[in-house]
């Protein structure tokens, strides 16, 4: 079974401070992506990566910025956090480049910025 | 930019009584994959769609895709306490790189 897992399920940062939300995938996965989920809102697509050191804009690309140094591992950074990006941040993953492969996601981290 | 409207936003049924939750675009659609999302938990994966008019069924879910390719359905049938959640259509983006995920359809079931 894929397993993807995120670093935190609960996170509290202050305004202001970079904060740092890190996915992993087993399975050799070459797409991973970043969602954050809010109530009515959906999933919206922040991030995602295809490849080691490669990456594409999402939906909502503004204030986040990702890394991606190695395969299993997928990183969001929010690099000064403000009120307005506490939400549900979902990682997932898929077998390769394209929208045809189903994706697996992480149990999510619930970041609250104060 | 590409969007795909999922209607309702809510559904609350009674259980035994069926439930349908649509997914539309002004756009034609490569593709469509429906995904659960139970309460507390994390979006998982049901089916994909990619024919035009293909239907597919899964014990008590039906899953369309209309014949110009631009909506898709799932139905459930008899609903269950099982099926509370969240399910999320989506489409995959014009690149083919990524999905497009409706804002999702909530129901809750009554005993």
């Amino acid at each position: 079974d894929v397993k993807v897992t995120q670093s935190s399920r609960y996170l509290v940062k202050r305004t202001g401070e970079k904060v740092f939300l890190e996915c992993v995938q087993d399975m050799d996965h070459e797409n991973m992506f970043w969602y954050r989920q809010d109530p009515g809102l959906g999933l919206r697509l922040i991030y995602f990566s295809y490849d080691v050191k490669m990456k594409e804009k999402g939906d909502i690309p503004e204030g986040y910025s990702v890394s991606r140094e190695k395969k299993e591992r997928f990183s969001l950074i929010l690099e000064s956090a403000s009120t307005n990006q506490t939400s549900m941040y979902l990682c997932a993953s898929s077998l390769r480049r394209s929208s045809y492969n189903e994706q697996f996601f992480g149990p999510g981290t619930r970041l609250t910025v104060l | 930019g590409q969007q795909v409207m999922q209607i309702p936003q809510y559904q609350h049924v009674q259980e035994g009584e069926d439930f349908t939750t649509y997914c539309n675009s002004s756009t034609t659609l490569s593709n469509i994959q429906w995904y659960k999302q139970r309460p507390g938990g994390h979006p998982v994966f049901l089916i994909q769609l990619v024919k035009s008019g293909e239907v597919k069924k899964q014990k008590r879910l039906t899953f369309q895709f209309g014949e110009a390719k631009k909506n898709s359905s799932l139905h459930i049938t008899a609903t269950q306490t099982t099926d509370v959640g969240t399910y999320f259509c989506a489409a995959g983006n014009q690149a083919g790189t990524a999905l497009i995920f409706g804002k999702g359809t909530t129901l809750s079931v009554s005993s």
